[in-house]
């Protein structure tokens, strides 16, 4: 079975500070991509981040970085400079390739973050 | 460049009712996804579609049902709803062969 958890329900950060969200997934795959998307209030759906499975260099976009551990199945996102508008639910999420699948992503539970000013 | 739209935005119906909703992918993408979230929840697949035809399909009944129309624009009914039905639908598009879906507003679905 293909799952993803996440650990953290909810977290909080002050504002300019550094955040760290786990997650953890279980595949048999070994084709995959990665995924941090984050969900404001607003409902809209954004991709922050991803990761190609077979690329050993951690992802990063401009605060965004990733933590990525094959053998471990981990894939922790870290967001530094932390503001306000980051305020949202993060959900950790893969697709694996082959095999028949054409895309279908599987979802954390989500992890609330609130940056406080 | 328009992204992701759905509509309607909120929907009620009552339970035994029937519901569609609507997805226009964003320019140039040529894949549809549907996802069902409930509140608090992760969002969960409930089938694609790419060439008008249902490509995969995740763990919902039958009562879910899809169509992709000629212009990649596509449909999602539910039949027989049900109170657990109420949640947030959500459409996602894509490149075929690119992995990364963008995704509409959603529609939130209340089943009284």
């Amino acid at each position: 079975a293909q799952t993803v958890t996440q650990s953290q329900p909810e977290m909080s950060v002050q504002e300019a500070e550094t955040v760290t969200l786990s997650c953890t997934y279980d595949t048999s795959e070994n084709n995959y991509y990665l995924f941090w998307y984050k969900q404001p209030p607003s409902r809209q759906m954004i991709l922050v981040i991803r990761q190609e499975a077979y690329k050993q260099q951690n992802a990063t976009e401009n605060r965004f970085s990733v933590n990525f551990q094959k053998a471990a199945k981990s894939f922790s996102l870290k967001i530094s400079d932390s503001q306000l508008g980051d305020t949202a639910m993060y959900f950790c999420a893969f697709h694996f390739y082959g095999s028949g699948n054409t895309g279908k992503l599987i979802f954390g539970q989500g992890t609330t973050l609130q940056v406080k000013p | 460049d328009a992204g992701v739209t759905q509509s309607p935005t909120h929907l009620i119906k009552t339970r035994g009712q029937q519901v569609t909703l609507r997805c226009s992918p964003k320019s140039g993408h040529d894949t549809v996804s549907w996802y069902q979230q409930a509140l608090g929840q992760g969002p969960q697949f409930i089938f694609q579609y790419y060439e008008e035809e249902e490509r995969q399909r995740g763990n919902f009944p039958d009562r879910f049902s899809g169509h992709q129309y000629p212009n990649y624009s596509s449909e999602l009914n539910v039949n027989a709803l049900l109170l657990g039905d109420s949640a947030l639908y959500l459409c996602a598009s894509s490149l075929r062969g690119r992995n990364e879906q963008f995704f509409g507003p959603g529609t939130r679905l209340t089943v009284l």
